[in-house]
């Protein structure tokens, strides 16, 4: 099973700064299979990112998504006062499909 | 726009079986693949297995000696069951579109506890 970090664990910024959140595999991925999520307390997870650089419907230009083999980043421009959140990565290319620890991204 | 909701008890005893179901609206169960994921206190998202409506299915091996899961298309629904439940399987179970990744929407998740 591959084991997914996240790093940091928090990311406290300000709105209109950019940030860059960082997941690296285990194991080789490929990046076909890597995705980004985005969930608020109370909320359900939701998609930004598949294929490492794809967005997800309705998912605004801010966020971006890039890497390959063990690295993949995920970069917000310019953070909106939504964008506060907990951001998890995941690999879906070694079954089963795992998940990394997320990264808060604070005030 | 599509939306998924959990439901079943909040409670359930250790060695009885599980059962959650997840309604779809919006859009077809059919055709498409549906994934049950959970998340154990304290710990990370797990995912547990998918469906689809053809009645195919595939289960996490660390979970498949204990997971069915089902699709009513009738209904509009699919299910979850898992039996011989134990304290580790205390956890927020979400449902959501997809098989093995990229999953969009999700449910709001409900939580489950196993407790005498």
């Amino acid at each position: 099973e591959i084991v997914l970090t996240q790093s940091p664990g928090t990311l406290s910024l300000s709105p209109g700064e950019r940030a860059t959140l960082s997941c690296r595999t285990s194991q080789s991925v490929s990046s076909r299979f890597f995705a980004w999520y985005q969930q608020k307390p109370g909320q359900a997870p939701r998609l930004l990112i598949y294929g490492a650089s794809s967005r997800a419907t309705g998912i605004p230009d801010r966020f971006s998504g890039s890497g390959s083999g063990t690295d993949f980043t995920l970069t917000i421009s310019r953070l909106e006062p939504e964008d506060f959140a907990v951001y998890y990565c995941q690999q879906y290319g070694s079954l089963p499909g795992t998940f990394g620890p997320g990264t808060k991204v604070d005030i | 726009q599509v939306q998924l909701q959990e439901s079943g008890p909040g409670l359930v005893k250790p060695s009885e079986t599980l059962s959650l179901i997840c309604t779809v609206s919006g859009d077809s169960i059919s055709g498409h693949y549906w994934s049950w994921i959970r998340r154990p206190p304290g710990k990370r998202l797990e995912w547990i297995g998918y469906t689809h409506s053809s009645g195919s299915t595939d289960y996490n091996p660390s979970l498949k000696s204990r997971v069915t899961m089902s699709v009513d298309t009738s209904r509009n629904q699919f299910s979850l069951n898992l039996n011989s439940v134990t304290a580790a399987d205390t956890a927020v179970y979400y449902c959501a579109r997809g098989s093995t990744g990229a999953y969009g929407p999700w449910g709001q998740g409900s939580l489950v506890t196993v407790s005498s």
